[in-house]
């Protein structure tokens, strides 16, 4: 069965440091894509990074990366230099072929200033 | 810009009133997608589209319905409001339903049942 893990409810982080929120996942699927969405307060669903199972480089997009590593099954987002405007609710989620995609439990990241 | 559009952003009903919660999209996807999401809870997804094909979650009430009348547009129908169903509702889409198709949401649809 498919299942994402996140194991932090909740991060707090210095404004300008580096922040990774962990996420783990499971599928017995060759073929898979991971996903990480950011939902401020606001309540929109914004996607901000995609890895798909078999690229071979972390994808990056801007101040965030995925640490993707295949055999522990693991796809941490790090948000480099975090801001202010980082603080919101973040989601991991998975999706097989021809499938819905699923989401774990998510965290909450505050920024201190 | 090419985005997905909730109407309204906002949504005050009495309990047992019916209600019409509305997505539109010009990304030109073939999937739309429904979901109902509590407060620091993950989205739970209620139905989705397929083009045409209609796609219900085994747990989604029956007091939810849905319709797509074209591409471009997808109803919520909430046909007697539960004090339970107050939630944000989140319409998104995607392109198709492979391993590599992002969904793209709406900004929310935050309903308040009195």
């Amino acid at each position: 069965a498919q299942k994402i893990t996140q194991t932090q409810p909740g991060m707090f982080v210095q404004e300008k440091e580096a922040v990774t929120l962990d996420c783990t996942y499971d599928t017995s699927d060759p073929s898979y894509g991971l996903f990480w969405y950011k939902q401020p307060s606001s309540g929109e669903m914004i996607f901000l990074i995609y890895q798909g199972s078999y690229d071979q480089q972390n994808a990056t997009e801007g101040r965030y990366s995925l640490n993707f590593q295949k055999a522990r099954k693991s796809a941490n987002l790090v948000i480099s230099a975090s801001q202010l405007g980082d603080s919101a609710m973040y989601f991991c989620a998975m999706r097989n072929r021809d499938d819905k995609i699923i989401f774990g439990k998510g965290t909450r990241l505050h920024i201190l200033p | 810009d090419a985005m997905v559009i909730q109407n309204p952003r906002y949504q005050v009903t009495q309990f047992g009133k019916p209600v019409t919660l509305s997505c539109s999209q010009t990304l030109n996807h073939n999937v739309m997608y429904w979901y109902q999401q509590k407060s620091s809870q993950a989205p739970k997804l209620l139905f989705h589209y397929y083009d045409k094909d209609f796609n219900n979650e085994a747990d989604t009430p029956d007091n939810f319905q849905s319709r797509r009348p074209n591409t471009s547009f997808c109803f919520l129908d909430i046909r007697s409001p539960g004090l339970g169903d107050a939630a944000m509702y989140l319409c998104a889409t995607s392109r198709e339903m492979g391993a590599a198709d992002t969904q793209y949401f709406g900004p929310g649809t935050r309903l308040t049942v009195l």
